[in-house]
């Protein structure tokens, strides 16, 4: 079974860095053709995709935000870490991690999500 | 970016009824190799992370209820619900994930009338 979790904190300063972790197990990303996302929503809002890490360590951003982004993971641990720096009140969202896989050639959307955690950017 | 544009925004059917909502993309999301369309929908719930429904545009995931469909190709997609049941009150997204940059629409509200 699949299970996805977010974890870091719930309240920052407007210009400090957030680091949220994704601690996730059923999967491993060491495995060929898997790759965790980061999703964020602001309240009431649609939903944003931030960045994406896969199995081979090759990581996509959103280009808009791609100088404030940094994903990384941690194989031993099963977690997936997002950066994002120079907070602003606008980054306040529920930030998601989900996973995807690649069948044979073709990749499926995220299909497993973690809960969610809302982070306020606010003084 | 692909732009998805769905409409309604929001949309309020009885119960029984059909349900209709529709996604349209700035550009085509047909994927050569195997002719299929890089589309998915979403369902959420206050609360609660989004779940997937449909991929490849028509495909429905494990335990999805079939009064739940997905058609479409290329840049035009529609989610149906045949028979709403009280259970589909959600928002719902379609989501492109042909492109590198994945995006999503502003999702559509489905309420009970």
């Amino acid at each position: 079974q699949i299970t996805l979790k977010e974890s870091g904190p719930t309240l920052v300063k407007p210009t400090q860095t957030l680091t949220l972790t994704c601690t996730f197990s059923g999967f491993s990303l060491n495995t060929k053709g898997v790759g965790v996302g980061w999703i964020r929503q602001p309240p009431g809002q649609a939903l944003e995709w931030l960045g994406t890490i896969y199995w081979d360590d090759d990581k996509r951003y959103r280009p808009s935000l791609k100088s404030r982004l940094t994903i990384t993971k941690d194989t031993s641990k099963n977690q997936v870490v997002l950066i994002m720096t120079n907070m602003d009140p606008v980054d306040t969202a529920t930030y998601f991690c989900a996973y995807r896989r690649r069948l044979d050639i073709v990749w499926r959307p995220f299909d497993y999500w973690g809960q969610g955690t809302l982070v306020t950017v606010s003084s | 970016d692909i732009v998805m544009t769905q409409s309604p925004d929001s949309l309020a059917v009885s119960l029984g009824e059909r349900a209709t909502i529709n996604c349209k993309s700035s550009q085509s999301l047909l994927y050569g190799s195997n002719n299929q369309s890089y589309l998915a929908w979403y369902q959420q719930k206050p609360g609660q992370p989004p779940k997937l429904l449909i991929y490849w545009a028509s495909a429905r995931e494990s335990g999805v209820p079939d009064r739940l469909s997905g058609s479409g190709s290329g840049t035009d997609f529609t989610l149906t619900i045949s028979s709403l049941q009280a259970e589909d009150v959600a928002v719902y997204y379609c989501h492109q994930y042909f492109d590198a940059l994945p995006t999503f629409g502003r999702g559509t509200k489905l309420e009970i009338k």
